[in-house]
């Protein structure tokens, strides 16, 4: 089975910054990585697919990038609703999983 | 708009079993491979099982966590998916999200409910 490793555990940014989260599989999952936004108390929403192709309805300053084994979630310019739990998630093979996720906090 | 509620959470003894229900709206139920997520208190989410569309078999996929204890179905007529727990055990405590997958081989999550709790306890 396929482990997908995310870092850090914690960002700590600030308002208006960049933020970089890092995802890892432990063997290729080809382009078949998905990035979610899960914020308290409420489900996760899709963000990114395919490694880098956003949902509907996602701002720009969110990008995905990468593949095989090595990916990278980018939001450009932190803005307040930003601050949640970030997880990545490979479909390439059974059983799916999840990276153990990235909280970005507000610094 | 495209929606999932998920029902029939709750708190349940150990060994004992509990049917969860997700009513689907706002797409054809029907062409989509469904899965259940669950997430426990405080922690990350995990992949619990899979249901591929009657065009695909109709066929499941499990986390090896739950197989063998929980089994998920379908009903198109009714647009509802389910998640029978069978042999619940306290490590299933959980909130269990039910998902949309995009479309046969792309097995990312593009809609979500909102989740109901299970509380396995005695």
């Amino acid at each position: 089975e396929i482990v997908m490793t995310q870092s850090p555990a914690t960002l700590s940014v600030s308002p208006g910054e960049r933020a970089t989260l890092s995802c890892r599989a432990s063997q290729s999952v080809s382009s078949n990585l998905a990035w979610y936004q899960q914020k308290p108390g409420q489900a996760p929403r899709l963000l990114i697919y395919g490694a880098s192709t956003r949902a509907t309805g996602i701002p720009a300053r969110f990008s995905g990038s990468g593949s095989g084994t090595e990916f990278t979630l980018t939001i450009s310019s932190l803005q307040s609703e930003d601050f949640a739990v970030y997880y990545c998630q490979q479909y390439n093979n059974w059983p799916l999983a999840f990276g153990q996720g990235t909280k970005v906090e507000i610094k | 708009e495209v929606q999932l509620v998920e029902s029939g959470g709750g708190l349940v003894q150990p060994g004992r079993s509990l049917r969860l229900s997700c009513t689907a709206s706002g797409f054809t139920f029907g062409d989509y491979a469904m899965s259940w997520v669950r997430q426990a208190p405080g922690k990350g989410l995990e992949w619990v099982g899979f249901i591929r569309s009657k065009a695909y078999g109709g066929t499941t996929e499990y986390a090896a966590s739950v197989k063998g204890r929980f089994t998920i179905s379908r009903d198109d007529s009714k647009s509802i998916a389910y998640l029978q727990m069978n042999s619940l055990k306290t490590e299933d405590t959980a909130v269990y999200y039910c998902t949309k997958h995009s479309g046969y081989g792309y097995y990312y999550m593009d809609v979500w409910g909102k989740g109901t709790t299970v509380t396995v306890s005695s």
